[in-house]
């Protein structure tokens, strides 16, 4: 089955220390993207990816990193300079060809983390 | 600058009809987008129009009018699992820089 998953689900770090997010898709995807979404927030976006090797800061992209070494991977790094990194993370993906008619080139969401910072 | 603006929150009666609107100033456009959200889950999408009109998929239609910057979601014969948070996005920019832009989001909650 093709899709995005993401893991874990739900991940605690101590406050002080970076971690790594996964997010890997099977659905030949050459577009990625990261957001934040907190309660009453919406969704913000962090980093995108229209192509392998190639990303564009977000919204909010202050105290992120990330790589797209491969076409299928696109892990985010919350790093110690986030100041409220505790958040839910949403990674998703779309196609960037030109979509015939049944198409609409919409982003597909993976289940999302939720990062808890102690 | 760029925004969107949905009602945050909205009530209906099982077996209705809500409409929620969306408007939007956005310094390009490709299309909108709407998607559903249940509490802690993550984002499905629901309704895509870059014309203007009127689409209907089932119990859900969504309408566009461009000279408005304007959209609404029509859900008939609601349901009780229709009680989501229903977001409105637009996407602009082109190449490298293609994106939605999110609105906040409309809570819908269905009573009995």
């Amino acid at each position: 089955d093709g899709g995005i998953t993401q893991s874990p689900k739900y991940l605690f770090r101590k406050e002080g220390q970076n971690v790594t997010l996964s997010c890997e898709q099977n659905l030949n995807h050459d577009a990625m993207y990261w957001y934040r979404q907190d309660p009453g927030q919406g969704l913000r976006l962090i980093y995108y990816s229209q192509i392998v090797n190639d990303f564009q800061k977000g919204d909010i992209a202050e105290g992120y990193s990330v790589s797209r070494e491969k076409k299928e991977s696109f892990p985010l790094t919350v790093t110690s300079a986030q100041k409220n990194p505790t958040a839910f993370y949403l990674c998703a993906s779309s196609d960037t060809r030109l979509a015939p008619r049944s198409s609409y080139n919409e982003q597909f969401f993976g289940p999302g983390t939720r990062l808890t910072v102690l | 600058g760029q925004n969107i603006d949905q009602p945050t929150e909205m009530t209906a009666t099982e077996g209705a009809i809500v409409q929620i609107n969306c408007t939007y100033q956005t310094s390009g456009f490709n299309g909108l987008f709407w998607y559903q959200q249940h509490a802690g889950e993550a984002p499905t999408f629901l309704s895509y129009n870059v014309l203007d009109g009127l689409e209907e998929k089932g119990r859900f239609s969504s309408f566009l009018s461009r000279s408005k910057g304007y959209s609404y979601l029509l859900l008939k014969e609601l349901q009780m699992k229709d009680s989501a948070s229903y977001l409105c996005a637009v996407r602009s920019g082109a190449g490298n820089n293609r994106k939605l832009i999110w609105g906040l989001g409309t809570s819908l909650a269905v009573n009995p």
